[in-house]
């Protein structure tokens, strides 16, 4: 069962601007995070966030979470073209033991 | 130089043979996880294992089967009772299983005709 959703699917931007991506989920969680899948690749964590915070930076990521709303937003500030990816999320939906993965938001930053 | 290695990158095989796919970490995790991903999806758990000698099915296990005789090692094996086997696979570990970072190999694609 698909436990997160990422909106858009597929989102394209120019070099320099900004790309938001959003996450929305069923059950209660104990964290959520997000990671970067570049084509044919392996996937890289990029930022976890627990249920008691409601945002986080790690260098151009900012991400937050409503838990009321359960939604998570990934934001990506001053794009680049090699931040062209798909970004996943992924939630423990309280269980203690696997990670759900969404299926994805596709971004491509144009040069 | 510490990670995750899976081999081979790319896999053929032709209709009726089992295949066996190779994960192997050094980062001295206790938790593997095998995933299936095909194109414009999300990854799909197929098994895990929480420490060695055991594992557990998950969302997606028919068709395949597990072994986790080391630490270090999780191999899958894709039987020919799988339907659709053609797909990206993935292999992960963490540091024990749950809501931790979990740590992916490059992945195997698997092309069976």
């Amino acid at each position: 069962s698909q436990q997160g959703e990422e909106d858009p699917q597929a989102l394209s931007i120019q070099e320099g601007e900004n790309a938001t991506m959003n996450c929305s989920y069923k059950t209660s969680i104990n964290n959520l995070q997000w990671y970067r899948q570049n084509s044919g690749r392996g996937l890289v964590h990029l930022i976890l966030i627990r249920s008691n915070e409601r945002e986080k930076h790690s260098g151009r990521l900012r991400v937050t979470l409503d838990t009321s709303k359960k939604s998570s937003s990934l934001l990506i500030t001053a794009s680049r073209a090699a931040d062209t990816a798909s970004y996943f999320c992924a939630t423990d939906g309280g269980s203690n033991y696997k990670l759900t993965f969404g299926k994805g938001t596709l971004l491509t930053v144009n040069p | 130089d510490g990670g995750i290695t899976q081999s081979p990158k790319y896999l053929f095989r032709k209709e009726g043979q089992n295949v066996t796919l190779s994960c192997e970490q050094n980062l001295n995790h206790d938790a593997m996880y095998w995933y299936r991903q095909d194109p414009g999806q999300g990854l799909r758990l197929i098994y895990y294992s929480q420490i060695v000698n055991d594992f557990q099915k998950g969302d997606i296990a028919e068709g395949y089967s597990v072994s986790r005789e080391k630490k270090e090692s999780f191999p899958l094996t894709v039987t020919s009772a799988q339907k659709n086997p053609t797909a990206f696979y993935l292999c992960a570990s963490s540091i024990a299983s749950g809501p931790y970072e979990q740590y992916f190999g490059p992945g195997t694609r698997l092309t069976v005709t």
